[in-house]
């Protein structure tokens, strides 16, 4: 079962940085925070993970806070083709995906 | 990077009718593969984990009689969707593991569409 909370819906502007929150206040310690986005009609793709460590690729930041109890996902200048929803997911490594209800994220010109 | 092709994209059948849906690893073995459905403005809901050379695993309220899944080889997965019905109308999405690491790569969907 998914074990997060994030916003349902959040708007952003073109150019600026978008900042998706994910509570998982009951993560265990082997497991990692998983982000994916779903653009309409497609399969997730991934974005970016971590366990404890702040994390950055050419997509994204990934921001854990220490208690690990919550995260947030960067994307540094948002783009209209980064609108979807964006998913967060804490799993232990090897098992299922089981994905929440995700933010919907609307990039406006 | 891996690349998990599903087919078909869309679907169309009717009431009753049987309909088989492809997931395929192109450029890695996945012995492990997972099926889900998704309806219209709703999330990702896992149906069941494929095992290469041995039975599904569903989770719990999936009928396994009406979704079967067959992995018989390391870069096939199928879901037939059997006896389909208007209510089984939905967006299938297949995932598989990279043997070699924890990546998980999705497929690009299939529509079902039962009329």
């Amino acid at each position: 079962d998914a074990k997060t909370t994030q916003p349902p819906s959040m708007d952003c502007a073109e150019g600026r940085a978008a900042n998706l929150p994910c509570n998982h206040s009951t993560i265990s310690g082997n497991e990692y925070v998983y982000w994916y986005r779903q653009i309409h009609s497609q399969g997730p793709q991934y974005i970016i993970h971590g366990l404890k460590n702040n994390e950055t690729n050419e997509m994204a930041s990934l921001i854990i806070t220490e208690d690990r109890k919550s995260s947030t996902l960067i994307l540094p200048h948002a783009t209209l083709r980064d609108t979807a929803v964006y998913y967060c997911i804490v799993r232990v490594v090897g098992n299922q995906f089981y994905f929440g209800t995700g933010t919907s994220l609307t990039v406006i010109p | 990077g891996a690349v998990v092709s599903q087919h078909p994209s869309r679907v169309i059948c009717k009431s009753g009718t049987s309909v088989k849906i492809e997931c395929r690893s192109l450029d890695f073995q996945a012995t492990t593969m997972f099926w889900y459905r998704q309806f219209p403005k709703q999330s990702l809901m896992l149906m069941a984990t494929s095992n290469e050379g041995s039975k599904a695993t569903y989770e719990q309220g999936v009928e396994k009689d009406k979704f079967l899944i067959n992995h018989a080889s390391l870069t096939l997965s199928t879901l037939t969707v059997t006896s389909a019905h208007p209510e089984d109308s939905s967006f299938y999405i297949c995932s598989a593991r990279v043997r070699t690491g924890d990546g998980y790569t999705f497929g690009s969907g299939t529509r079902l569409t039962v009329v």
